[in-house]
């Protein structure tokens, strides 16, 4: 496989399940990135590992839980959800300090 | 506090039709501006990253241009597959390594 692949494509979610979103990318990349994406709204950068630190975007509420193992995979844990935070959650990768971002597909997650 | 602001909302232009599409932005020291391409379902498709201003760049029927306030995107004679939400988006000077994005304008063009 290539590029930034993200599972599941799609997810539907009571407030008071657990699940978690996973992302793989085959790039050589060393840095990842989770970002939301609502109606309306421009993208909003959750997460980002770089260089295997971890910088937060403090205004994301902390039902929501990234893990970053290695360089190649990355994952955003979910509890306690809100309808709110139904979104498109896209996961990208990129050399630190670089030019552009590789995007996933993203993962449409309902909120029910 | 870096900001993108795109213009317009939402475009609607017959097939062969040319025009332009605009990204304000306001970022304490510029790393770089980004277009991305997103179609419905899918993640955002990196078109171009301009650095300085008078800086252009081209692909097919896209051109990009970067002043020190906005860049924007031409289109020249679209046709139908062209149809899309071109996102815009700003790498600052300091901080996280992450990137600032404007809302997208959605562009339809018709046969």
């Amino acid at each position: 496989e290539t590029g930034v692949t993200q599972t599941p494509r799609h997810l539907v979610m009571g407030m008071t399940n657990k699940k978690s979103l996973k992302c793989e990318q085959h790039l050589g990349h060393n840095a990842m990135y989770w970002y939301k994406q609502s109606a309306k709204k421009p993208l909003e950068l959750m997460f980002v590992y770089s260089l295997e630190e971890r910088v937060e975007n403090n205004s994301v509420p902390s039902r929501f839980s990234p893990e970053c193992p290695n360089s190649s995979h990355l994952f955003l844990h979910l509890h306690t959800l809100q309808p709110e935070d139904s979104a498109l959650y896209l996961c990208a990768s990129s050399q630190a300090g670089s030019a552009g971002y590789t995007f996933g597909s993203g993962t449409r997650l309902t909120v029910v | 506090e870096d900001q993108v602001t795109q213009s317009p909302e939402a475009l609607r232009l017959q097939e062969g039709e040319s025009s332009s599409l605009n990204c304000s932005y306001t970022v304490s020291g510029l790393r770089g501006l980004f277009w991305y391409r997103q179609d419905p379902g899918k993640g955002p498709e990196f078109l171009f990253t301009l650095y300085s201003a008078g800086e252009e760049k081209e692909k097919e029927r896209l051109k990009a241009t970067l002043t020190k306030k906005e860049s924007f995107l031409h289109i020249t004679a679209p046709k139908p597959e062209d149809s899309a939400t071109y996102l815009c988006a700003v790498r600052a000077g300091g901080g996280a390594d992450g990137l600032t994005f404007g809302k997208g304008t959605h562009l339809i063009i018709q046969p």
